[in-house]
């Protein structure tokens, strides 16, 4: 089945440093979704990606749409405490007009003060 | 804002023991979704439900699980007879369309 593999699967970082993730995929996607998850919580949608070379701004969030559809990254600038967390990428399959989620293994971002 | 909510936030059940998890999605929402991340690991897709049925399943989804979307507001998870690795976090996400999923604060499960 489709695998998304994200990298790096944990990072450990000073506040105020720039952070930069990605996501490869073996197979294509239309939509590129960027999630993250607090302890204990459910993801929460960052950042949606619809078209191949997109680049998405969300605050101190930065996606972008690989060329192929078959990757992103994440970028975050400055980072700040409440960063902390894991970032999932997810691509969706459509099946009968509903989305089955395909998520990555997710980075998982420290962040010293 | 709308979101999604989920009930109870933990549940501790003994093996063999049926547990039904509750979701409420977003009110005009179509599409509904249950969701599973066994500690330390990636979110895995459990289920997907439209129009009062089934549209796609998981190999996870196995005949001890079950879902029901049983009056206009509620989407329930059971679970017939818990194992141990029935021990995880279950999300419970929405959608109005081919859009993107809302998820829910999700419910620990422990089974003992």
């Amino acid at each position: 089945g489709q695998q998304l593999n994200q990298s790096p699967q944990s990072m450990f970082i000073q506040e105020g440093e720039d952070v930069s993730m990605n996501c490869t995929s073996s197979s294509i996607f239309n939509t590129w979704l960027w999630y993250k998850q607090d302890p204990g919580e459910g993801p929460v949608l960052l950042i949606a990606l619809y078209k191949a070379g997109e680049l998405t701004s969300n605050g101190r969030l930065t996606a972008q749409f690989g060329i192929t559809r078959k990757d992103s990254f994440l970028n975050i600038s400055a980072s700040i405490p409440s960063d902390v967390g894991i970032y999932f990428c997810a691509g969706p399959t459509i099946i009968q007009g509903a989305q089955k989620l395909v998520f990555g293994q997710g980075t998982r971002l420290t962040i010293n003060p | 804002e709308p979101e999604v909510t989920q009930t109870p936030s933990h549940q501790v059940t003994q093996m063999g023991q049926e547990v039904i998890l509750r979701c409420v999605p977003i009110s005009n929402h179509l599409y509904f979704y249950w969701y599973r991340q066994i500690l330390g690991q990636k979110v895995e897709f459990l289920v997907s439900f439209y129009n009062n049925e089934i549209s796609e399943k998981s190999e996870i989804f196995d005949d001890q699980f079950s879902v029901e979307r049983p009056d206009g507001s509620n989407f329930t998870l059971k679970i017939r007879s818990t194992k141990l690795e029935d021990s995880a976090m279950y999300f419970c996400a929405s959608s109005y369309g081919e859009e993107t999923q809302y998820f829910g604060p999700g419910t620990r499960l422990l089974v003992l």
